[in-house]
């Protein structure tokens, strides 16, 4: 069935370093693919999204490419901030199904 | 403009009892999707309704069922509960005219725990 691979955290960066959580899929058709993120102490939501294959994603410096060949979703992030702090999840939606990822926690050191 | 909201904020229940847990979307959405996540795991979809019909179901026991109102908002209902389905109960909605491609803005959840 569909599925969700996601970078175990945490993952913990400097201030300004350069950011890349691996996220890879298995489905069948053509998913939409999704990161979501949770800020300490607030709800999920979207950052970003790609529809097919070779669309990116974009979003508060995030990015993220849907790559069919290589069924993943990378996201990155040139310069990361302390703002950034947060628990990133990869999810994939099909006809009758969205998957989660288990989330990777993020923190920033300033 | 209000976002989802979600009731009750938190609920403790006793194994083999029901629970019933409510959303109400964003105005204008017209599609609410329920998720289950558990502390340290990424949310467990459970079902997705747009228009009063279920149109996506996760893997979750018939003990679990839902249904959508006439004004869109949802309810969730758990039978029998098992100590196991403590959790965050999560609801979200969206648009709803592209299906679970959407995106999807979720509410702040419930907190049960089966005693």
């Amino acid at each position: 069935g569909d599925s969700v691979t996601q970078m175990e955290g945490p993952v913990t960066l400097s201030e300004e370093a350069f950011l890349t959580i691996n996220c890879t899929y298995t489905a069948t058709g053509y998913p939409s693919l999704f990161w979501y993120v949770q800020y300490p102490g607030e709800g999920l939501q979207l950052l970003l999204k790609a529809t097919k294959a070779d669309d990116k994603g974009s979003n508060k410096g995030f990015e993220a490419t849907y790559r069919k060949e290589t069924t993943s979703f990378h996201l990155e992030k040139g310069s990361v901030q302390v703002s950034d702090s947060a628990v990133y999840f990869c999810a994939l939606a099909g006809a009758s199904k969205i998957i989660f990822g288990s989330g990777t926690r993020l923190s920033i050191r300033p | 403009d209000a976002g989802v909201t979600q009731s009750p904020t938190h609920l403790i229940k006793t194994r083999g009892q029901h629970v019933t847990l409510r959303c109400s979307p964003i105005s204008g959405h017209k599609s609410v999707s329920w998720y289950q996540q558990v502390l340290g795991q990424g949310p467990q979809f459970i079902f997705q309704y747009y228009e009063k019909e279920e149109r996506g179901r996760g893997n979750f026991p018939d003990r679990f069922s839902a249904r959508q109102f006439p004004n869109y908002s949802s309810e969730l209902n758990v039978n029998a509960l098992l100590l196991g389905d403590s959790a965050l109960y999560l609801c979200a909605s969206s648009l709803g005219r592209g299906g679970l491609g959407d995106t999807q803005y979720f509410g702040p959840g419930t907190r049960l725990t089966v005693l």
